[in-house]
């Protein structure tokens, strides 16, 4: 079966405590994974798509890195306006042009 | 530049009440979506409409219909409200084949049915 499935659950960091999150998946023919971040009361908001293993896209203190079976995002000394819920998404042959989100990661940034 | 807007944010609807959640973008997007999102659960589709003019069901269609009113708008209305519909309901939009940029989502609804 299909799955996305993101660890930890939930991460505290302090300020400048360098840190990754994992997305995990089982799909036959990835097409593109994709991150976004979700800010309390609000909808996702896209980061990055990646297409293939090897990969790697930046944002600011973000980085994201994909494998055959995992994508991690890397964050760099973060600040607490990091603080979000973030979720990967793929994209596979099996679901023709739409996604399959994992449940998130929520992650908290302490000064 | 207000991307997707969703109506309205929040609701309370009695089991068996009806309602119809109203999205609009003026993003001039093709592709338009409707997903909920339930604790631990991750966002789930619901209905999806790929071009002005088509609709198909995604991954939970069942008590939900949806209308594709023009290209800016796609509804999505609870024809008998049940408490498994209890989620917030997110709107979203994407120029297809364009995979680039992802999808652009609204601010959500939050459904509570009681």
């Amino acid at each position: 079966e299909d799955q996305v499935t993101q660890s930890p659950e939930a991460l505290r960091l302090q300020e400048g405590e360098s840190s990754s999150l994992n997305c995990s998946y089982t799909v036959s023919g990835l097409r593109g994974l994709f991150w976004y971040r979700q800010d309390p009361g609000k909808g996702p908001e896209f980061l990055f798509t990646l297409y293939s293993a090897g990969e790697e896209k930046e944002k600011e203190r973000l980085k994201a890195t994909l494998t055959k079976k995992e994508s991690f995002l890397h964050i760099t000394a973060p600040k607490p306006e990091d603080s979000a819920t973030y979720l990967c998404a793929v994209q596979a042959d099996n679901y023709g042009q739409n996604f399959v989100f994992g449940p998130g990661t929520r992650l908290s940034v302490l000064p | 530049n207000a991307g997707v807007t969703q109506t309205p944010k929040f609701q309370v609807l009695k089991t068996g009440q009806s309602m119809t959640l109203q999205c609009a973008q003026d993003m001039n997007h093709n592709s338009m979506y409707w997903y909920r999102q339930d604790p631990g659960m991750g966002l789930r589709l619901i209905y999806y409409s790929a071009s002005e003019g088509t609709t198909d069901k995604g991954e939970v269609p069942n008590g939900y219909n949806v209308s594709r009113l023009n290209k800016r708008e796609f509804s999505l209305r609870l024809e008998s409200a049940a408490p498994s519909q209890t989620s917030v309901y997110f709107c979203a939009s994407s120029e297809i084949p364009d995979r680039a940029y992802g999808y652009t989502f609204g601010s959500g609804t939050r459904l509570t049915v009681v």
